[in-house]
């Protein structure tokens, strides 16, 4: 099956630092989406990318589609205390007149940000 | 608007019990999912619904069974609970299955220890 390798896996940073992380896949992908999960709770959609080459961006966060469309990286500007958690990318594959476009999950990048 | 909502929100089970877990969305979705969130390995599918009075299995469907009860809830149950199922499990839904726009919505999810 497809694998998504999500890099780093965690990050300690200092508040106001900028933040980069990414995610590369085995085999392409037509949607790219990047979700946040905040201790004990679900993940919530951040960001979602339709397009090979699109360069989104939803306040503080840019998250860019790869031309590959094996990729996908999501930049945080200037950190705050908020900001900590864990960030996953995911990939979609939709084929087009299938009933399901399976998302497949990175595994993670743990976020830290010291005050 | 609730969004989607999960019950229990925690359980402890001994091996071999049975236990339902239940979801529900008031979004008027019409794809729901369970997933399950072990560290390092980011979420997996386990049963997904691409719409009322359809089920299909996901990553690791092995050891649950889920029903469509209806448009609004999707259930995911363990008939002989075993350590390995020791998880977090999410719902999500999505309105549409397969669609080039599919955006998933989570839960807040079920934490699940097995003894």
């Amino acid at each position: 099956g497809q694998q998504l390798n999500q890099s780093p896996q965690s990050m300690f940073i200092q508040e106001g630092e900028d933040v980069s992380m990414n995610c590369t896949s085995s085999s392409i992908f037509n949607t790219w989406l990047w979700y946040k999960q905040d201790p004990g709770e679900g993940p919530v959609l951040l960001i979602a990318l339709y397009k090979a080459g699109e360069l989104t961006s939803n306040g503080r966060l840019t998250a860019q589609f790869g031309i590959t469309r094996k990729d996908s990286f999501l930049n945080i500007s200037a950190s705050i205390p908020s900001d900590v958690g864990i960030y996953f990318c995911a990939g979609q594959l939709w084929a087009g007149g299938t009933s399901y476009g399976k998302l497949t999950f990175g595994q993670g990048t743990i976020l830290t940000v010291h005050p | 608007n609730a969004g989607v909502t999960q019950t229990p929100k925690f359980q402890v089970l001994k091996t071999g019990q049975s236990m339902t877990l239940q979801c529900a969305q008031d979004m008027n979705h019409n794809s729901m999912y369970w997933y399950r969130q072990d560290p390092g390995m980011g979420l997996r599918l386990i049963y997904y619904s691409a719409s009322e009075g359809t089920t299909d299995k996901g990553e690791v469907p092995n050891g649950y069974n889920v029903s469509r009860l209806n448009k609004r809830e999707f259930s995911l149950r363990l008939e002989s609970a075993a350590p390995s199922q020791t998880s977090v499990y999410f719902c999500a839904s999505s309105p549409i299955a397969g669609g080039h726009q599919e955006t998933q919505y989570f839960g807040p999810g079920t934490r699940l220890l097995v003894l």
